[in-house]
């Protein structure tokens, strides 16, 4: 099994919707969580990170980790044809990092 | 603020060529660094960590090496490059653990073998 789980998509979406992006993960000892947005052809660029249970929430974005059941989402708010990306969550614990494999996202005009 | 840079953006070597890939950070202090290879549809694979100066853990065995000679630079390296070495090449860096930092990551080098 898989330290992250993250389904991969492609999801494909109209503009103006409400995205929801989810990944589930095994390991209890993750302390630390976050989202990355990837455009093409460049490194991931941090959306998002938290430490704890709850919600997160800037601009349209929020982040949600729900520790209990070893799952983390992040919703986009009225998306746009710049949210097309590839979305990747990330977890840590210590000096280790572990990540999803991304889930690829296309907001239509 | 802190910024990481790495370089070349793009790449294309011969098979059998040597490899250098450099990383620097700014603009911070005894930073872990990472380098990561990252395949289409597979995620990021890490390949080296660093949380000192000399400090290397490896975490695949493969092809490659890395070195930290200064507290913000990580090089990336190959004596011998395989085809199967091709990918986009990613640099990151974080603080220590304890103090809620996540990691932040270069815009890459995309490393095509010829």
């Amino acid at each position: 099994q898989k330290e992250v789980e993250q389904d991969p998509g492609p999801l494909s979406v109209p503009e103006g919707a409400i995205v929801s992006l989810n990944c589930t993960y095994s390991n209890s000892a993750f302390q630390y969580f976050m989202w990355y947005r990837q455009y093409s052809r460049k490194g991931p660029e941090l959306l998002m990170y938290t430490y704890s249970s709850g919600n997160k929430e800037d601009g349209r974005f929020t982040a949600q980790v729900d520790k209990s059941s070893k799952y983390i989402s992040l919703f986009i708010r009225d998306s746009q044809p710049s949210d097309s990306a590839t979305y990747l969550c990330a977890m840590s614990a210590g000096n280790q990092f572990y990540f999803g494999t991304g889930t690829s996202l296309t907001v239509i005009p | 603020s802190q910024t990481i840079h790495q370089w070349p953006a793009t790449l294309v070597q011969p098979v059998g060529s040597p490899l250098s890939l450099e990383c620097t950070v700014e603009g911070t202090s005894n930073p872990n660094l990472y380098w990561y290879r990252q395949a289409a549809g597979r995620g990021l694979q890490l390949l080296f960590y660093s949380v000192g100066i000399g400090q290397i853990s490896s975490e695949v065995p493969q092809n490659l090496s890395a070195s930290r000679p200064q507290d913000r630079q990580f090089i990336l390296s190959s004596k011998k490059l395989l085809l199967s070495d091709s990918g986009f090449y990613l640099c990151a860096w974080s603080v220590p653990p304890g103090m809620m930092q996540p990691q932040h990551f270069g815009d890459g080098t995309r490393l095509s073998i010829l």
